[in-house]
């Protein structure tokens, strides 16, 4: 299957400061990416859809100037956390898929291996 | 979007099978039946999906009803390696931007 990295795997950083978080599909070229968090022991949570060249949209209660999303080429979407805090501490996990216009309930998203950021 | 059921956990022994079953009794004509899992600290990755049809593919089967209305994963023989939570999730045949929603899954211990 296509693989997807994520770069840190891990972050520790200070309350108020900002972290970025990279997304690579690096062997096929990523038109749609997705950005997830998780919380211990519970599912993953759909944040935000990113397309190639335009803007992300965000899903309902998730704040896009806190969670900035750039999809500039076909295999690099990046997640910046800004003015983190303690409650932002999660796993942030991201997934790529070329989908289809027509068909797309049929398509495959490779995840990335997730990033785990620990704000103090 | 229609909603799945799964039990939130499931035991198995290593080297047996495993059925790992999911309820959707609202499915509609168009949505297909997707299976991911997840390794402890890892992401997701994908298992296998199906419509109407049982499938088959070097990770899993999936056996599906009849009506259409609930599903099995089929892990021929678990392993160790097996042990993660796994998703059942439906997408409509015109996925709207792709994107996947994942629900509580169930969590897969494999016992040596």
């Amino acid at each position: 299957g296509a693989v997807v990295s994520q770069h840190p795997s891990w972050v520790i950083c200070k309350s108020g400061t900002s972290v970025k978080i990279e997304c690579r599909s690096l062997d096929f070229q990523a038109t749609t990416m997705f950005w997830y968090r998780q919380f211990p022991k519970q599912s993953l949570m759909l944040m935000a859809t990113s397309n190639e060249g335009s803007k992300a949209t965000y899903e309902q209660g998730v704040e896009k100037d806190k969670f900035l999303i750039n999809h500039a080429s076909l295999t690099l979407s990046t997640l910046t956390v800004t003015s983190a805090h303690p409650e932002d501490s999660s796993f942030y996990i991201c997934s790529a898929t070329s989908p289809r216009r027509v068909g797309g309930g049929t398509d495959t998203q490779y995840f990335g291996p997730g990033t785990r950021l620990t704000v103090l | 979007d229609a909603k799945t059921t799964q039990p939130n956990s499931m035991e198995s022994n290593e080297e047996e099978p495993v059925h790992l079953p999911c309820n959707h009794s609202t499915i509609s004509g168009t949505d297909y039946i997707h299976w991911y899992r997840q390794l402890p600290s890892q992401g997701p990755e994908y298992v296998i999906h199906g419509l109407t049809s049982n499938v088959n593919n070097r990770m899993a089967s999936l056996a599906i009803a009849e009506d259409r209305k609930s599903s099995t994963l089929i892990l021929h023989r678990a392993t160790l390696r097996d042990a993660a939570v796994y998703y059942c999730i439906l997408r409509p045949y015109y996925n709207q931007g792709g994107k996947l929603i994942f629900g509580q899954g169930t969590e897969l211990s494999v016992k040596p």
